[in-house]
C-alpha cells in the first residue's frame, strides 16, 4: 500500500460527457503529480501540483484540468470525453516539488473507460 | 520533448531464466529509475542511479547507468512467477522548476511456471 488513495477505481461514460477523478496523496507529501496510461502510450505526464499551486505542465489536453487543494488532495476533470481518453489515470505523490530521489509513490489508478 | 526507448517491448519466459531489458534515450538524464507495475497496481520504485557508470543491485535485480547518461539496462536473474509485470523505465533531470520523470512504454514480462 502506497498511501496514495484514488477515487473511483473504475468510470465508464460516454463521449461528451464530463468526469472527476479525485486522488489523496500520501500523509505529508505536498506534491501531487498525474500520469495517463494508455496500451500503446505508456505512461504519459499529465501535470503536476506543489502545495496547491501548478508546478509543472506535460502532455494535458486543453479539455483537461487539475486543481489541488488546501487539504492537499487533488482532482482530475476530464470534459467533452473522447473514445480516446480511455486510459488509466495515476496520482503518485512525494514530500517535495522535487523527486531527489526519483520515487514517486503511485496510487492503483482510476481506469476510465468512454464509450 | 524528451523520450525513451524501451526495449523489448514484451518477454515470454521460463521460470528460472534471467532476464535483460534496455532503455536509451537521445538525451541526457541527471538520473535513471525503474520502476514495476503490478497487475492492478500502480508503478513501484525498484532502483534508482544517480551517477554514470553506477552499477546496483537489489536482491536479484541489478542495473546500470550507462556511461554516456544516455542509457540503462536492468537484469533480472533466476526469474520467479511474481516477476511478472510491466518495468518501466524513468529518467528525471534537475532543471528548472520541472522534476517530473519522463517514462520508457515499458517491458511487459511473462514468467512461465
Amino acid at each position: 500500500d502506497s498511501g496514495v488513495t484514488q477515487t473511483p477505481k473504475h468510470l465508464i461514460t460516454a463521449t461528451g460527457q464530463r468526469v472527476t477523478l479525485r486522488c489523496s496523496p500520501r500523509s505529508g507529501d505536498l506534491s501531487v503529480y498525474w500520469y495517463q496510461q494508455s496500451l500503446d502510450q505508456g505512461l504519459q505526464f499529465l501535470i503536476q501540483y506543489y502545495n496547491g499551486e501548478e508546478r509543472a505542465k506535460g502532455n494535458i489536453l486543453e479539455r483537461f484540468s487539475a486543481q489541488q487543494f488546501p487539504d492537499l488532495h487533488s482532482e482530475l476533470n476530464l470534459s467533452s470525453l473522447e473514445l480516446g481518453d480511455s486510459a488509466l489515470y495515476f496520482c503518485a505523490s512525494s514530500l517535495r516539488d522535487r523527486t531527489n530521489t526519483g520515487e514517486l509513490f503511485f496510487g492503483e489508478g482510476s481506469r476510465l473507460t468512454v464509450l | 520533448g524528451q523520450q525513451l526507448n524501451q526495449s523489448p517491448q514484451s518477454m515470454f519466459i521460463q521460470e528460472g531464466e534471467d532476464v535483460s531489458m534496455n532503455c536509451t534515450s537521445s538525451s541526457i538524464f541527471n538520473t535513471w529509475l525503474w520502476y514495476k507495475q503490478d497487475p492492478g497496481e500502480g508503478p513501484v520504485l525498484l532502483i534508482a542511479l544517480y551517477k554514470a557508470g553506477e552499477l546496483t543491485s537489489n536482491g536479484r535485480l541489478t542495473a546500470q547507468f550507462g556511461i554516456t547518461r544516455k542509457d540503462s539496462f536492468l537484469n533480472i536473474s533466476a526469474s520467479i512467477p511474481s516477476d511478472v509485470g510491466i518495468y518501466f523505465c524513468a529518467g528525471q533531470n534537475y532543471g528548472g522548476s520541472q522534476g517530473n520523470l519522463i517514462f520508457g512504454k515499458g517491458t511487459k514480462l511473462s514468467v512461465k511456471p
